[in-house]
């Protein structure tokens, strides 16, 4: 059974980088039928989508981060790792790792959420 | 970017009644990206729809979906406890992007 789960800091300082990592166990990163991907959710707010990755390292960000994400894939440690720069209080949320159907982009399996807050 | 809006915000039910959730897009949407999830506090989101009218691995089939173009509608027919939850649909478009609706929250009446 497919299983992701978020690792990183719980807590990054105003203008620094927050970095984040899903490991996925129980399936291969490099499988042709999936991208993988990054989602966040603010205090009591809606989800919104950050990015995705397919494991060639071939990229899809939203526009309005897209200047400030990085997301990057290790094959080698069926991992793949998100990367937001200059982060503001804005930036607080349970961040989500899951993995999108190629085909479609919806996103059948996630992990079960970290918590990272932006305050000095 | 295609907007997502959900409605109504709020719905209230008793458990047995049916819900209907609606989610309209700002831009004709490929049935076959609109998705919806199901999020129960603390966790994660939960796949239920997809492709428009698709149920997932183990979705109970009181869950329906149904529309196209720019109006989609997830029905329940007869709400058990568990189902007392937000629901979001899900888009995904040209450039790529995916967007998610706002939210629709059923709770118990």
């Amino acid at each position: 059974q497919l299983q992701l789960q978020e690792s990183g800091p719980g807590l990054v300082k105003p203008s620094e980088t927050l970095s984040l990592t899903c490991t996925v166990s129980g399936g291969s990163i490099s499988s042709s039928s999936y991208y993988w991907g990054w989602i966040r959710q603010p205090p009591g707010k809606g989800l919104e989508w950050i990015g995705s990755i397919y494991y060639s390292g071939s990229t899809y960000y939203n526009p309005s981060l897209k200047s400030r994400v990085t997301i990057s894939v290790d094959t080698s440690k069926n991992q793949f790792s998100l990367k937001l720069s200059s982060v503001t209080a804005a930036d607080t949320a349970v961040y989500y790792c899951a993995r999108l159907l190629r085909v479609r982009f919806y996103m059948d399996v996630w992990g079960k959420g970290t918590t990272v807050t932006v305050s000095s | 970017e295609i907007v997502l809006t959900q409605s109504p915000g709020t719905l209230s039910l008793s458990p047995g009644e049916r819900a209907t959730l609606s989610c309209r897009a700002s831009q004709s949407v490929s049935s076959s990206y609109l998705a919806w999830y199901q999020q129960k506090p603390g966790q994660a989101p939960r796949l239920l729809i997809y492709g428009a009218s698709s149920r997932a691995t183990g979705i109970p089939d009181r869950f329906s979906g149904s529309g196209s173009g720019t109006d989609f509608t997830l029905t329940i027919s007869r709400l058990e406890p568990e189902d007392f939850a937000v629901y979001y649909c899900q888009q995904y478009g040209s450039s790529p992007v995916l967007t998610f609706g706002g939210g629709t929250k059923v709770e118990i009446k």
